[in-house]
């Protein structure tokens, strides 16, 4: 079964430094996604991304962070200057449907990342 | 705003009880409702979700009820194992015109002791 891959699994940085958070979604999925939880917190949306722009994305997704999808199979977060509190786990998900439409049609669920621990120290 | 309530924050059982996880969601235009598991240090994985068409769905030992009137919906595990001891988190689909963004609950930890 096809997965979501993400690398690395653990990035160590220090504060004010870049990072690039990369994923590799599904092939044929194409409705991409960034989460983040803190230890022990529940995971909260960042972005969300389709056809190459952002859909929308959360307060937390502030101008230190963008994403991009620079060829046909990676999806990428950067952090431009890290803060102690972007010590996060990321997750990188994706999904084939955006939403019921007009006709009804049913939703696909978003396939999660094993995620990328980011400490920033 | 949009916000997922979800109680409680930790369950202990025995092994072979029942479990119920209890979520409330503010958005009333929310449509999909998924629950996921997560084993510590893992991804969440999707075990069971439901549609706002849809008031039950049962998948072996895995059932999820909602009740779109009252903006609740509920996970029952019933004949729980100790495989099962994870951190469970209920999800509601939020937006229009096609976002598509979850927002979860704060996690229920559940416990199963042998």
């Amino acid at each position: 079964e096809p997965e979501v891959t993400q690398t690395p699994s653990h990035q160590v940085t220090q504060m004010g430094q870049e990072v690039i958070l990369r994923c590799v979604p599904i092939s044929n999925h194409l409705y991409f996604y960034w989460y983040r939880q803190i230890l022990g917190q529940k995971v909260e949306f960042l972005v969300s991304f389709y056809n190459n722009e952002i859909s929308e994305k959360s307060e937390i997704f502030d101008d230190q962070f963008s994403v991009e999808r620079p060829d046909g199979s990676n999806f990428t977060l950067k952090i431009r200057s890290t803060k102690l509190e972007d010590s996060a786990m990321y997750f990188c998900a994706s999904s084939d449907l955006r939403g019921e439409t007009q006709t009804g049609r049913l939703m696909k669920e978003q396939y999660f990342g094993p995620g990328t621990r980011l400490t920033v120290t | 705003g949009e916000n997922v309530e979800q109680h409680p924050s930790t369950l202990s059982v025995q092994e072979g009880d029942s479990a119920v996880i209890k979520c409330t969601y503010s958005d009333s235009a929310s449509n999909y409702f998924p629950w996921y598991k997560q084993e510590l240090g893992k991804r969440p994985q999707l075990i069971i979700d439901i549609r706002s068409n849809v008031g039950e769905k049962k998948d072996q030992r895995i059932a999820v009820t909602l009740n779109k009137t009252a903006k609740h919906f509920s996970l029952h595990i019933t004949e729980t194992q100790p495989e099962d001891s994870a951190v469970y988190f209920c999800a509601a689909r939020v937006g229009s015109g096609g976002y598509n963004k979850l927002i979860f609950g704060a996690g229920t930890r559940l416990a199963v002791h042998p």
